[in-house]
């Protein structure tokens, strides 16, 4: 069981590129998150997905894109990326049934830098 | 929408001695308080959590108290030692929704001192 997996660990990009971020869960979780963590600052939710085939907008979603395909896989496209793009993002997922949400499982992260 | 502060930004104790984080939230309709730690480098893991039907949750060193009448809540982790040395994130949100509605303060920094 290898939780929520995250590709690539590292990226430098040039401003004006483009780039998806890969995150497969194998948990059967329904609910899947992307967050960007800024330096000293908390974590800020970009997209999340209900479930397959749903996704909407988190708090920070401009210059961002996602799908949900499969239960599994919740990628997050980049385009034309920015400065103010470099970060941490991590890929989250999270099981809703009745009611009751059970933590965040995060993975590893990406640390994305744009230049 | 909700808004988490949390204090200190950065703290550090003695080894052995206790640490003390403290969050407040802004919607009286949150209930549920979760703290996460991440270390140096790695992802951020639950370590524990609350909701507003319970005033005070422990697991070994660490406990979390709830104050619903002034919206706050604290972690404190007795004993300190190194390995507790991480970032730590409390976050809010209310159940009704699942998790996109989890707000995270902006975390303490806390260095344990041998």
């Amino acid at each position: 069981n290898a939780g929520v997996t995250q590709t690539p660990k590292f990226r430098i990009l040039k401003i004006g590129q483009s780039m998806t971020l890969q995150c497969t869960q194998d948990m059967n979780h329904n609910y899947m998150y992307w967050y960007r963590q800024d330096p000293g600052m908390g974590l800020k939710l970009i997209y999340y997905s209900v479930g397959a085939g749903i996704t909407d907008k988190g708090e920070v979603p401009n210059g961002y894109n996602v799908s949900r395909s499969t239960t599994e896989d919740f990628p997050l496209r980049l385009e034309l990326a920015a400065p103010s793009q470099t970060s941490v993002y991590f890929c989250a997922s999270s099981r809703r049934t009745g009611g009751y949400n059970s933590p965040l499982h995060f993975g590893n992260g990406t640390r994305l830098t744009v230049t | 929408g909700e808004n988490v502060e949390q204090h200190p930004s950065t703290l550090s104790v003695q080894e052995g001695d206790s640490a003390v984080i403290k969050c407040t939230y802004s919607d009286s309709a949150s209930n549920y308080f979760p703290w996460y730690k991440q270390e140096l480098g790695k992802r951020p893991q639950l370590i524990i959590d609350i909701r507003s039907n319970v005033g005070e949750k422990k697991d070994q060193r660490i406990a979390v108290t709830l104050n619903k009448t002034a919206k706050h809540f604290s972690l404190h982790i007795t004993e300190t030692q190194p390995e507790d040395s991480a970032v730590y994130f409390c976050a809010a949100s209310w159940t009704n929704f699942g998790n996109e509605k989890l707000t995270f303060g902006t975390g303490t920094r806390l260095t344990i001192i041998p």
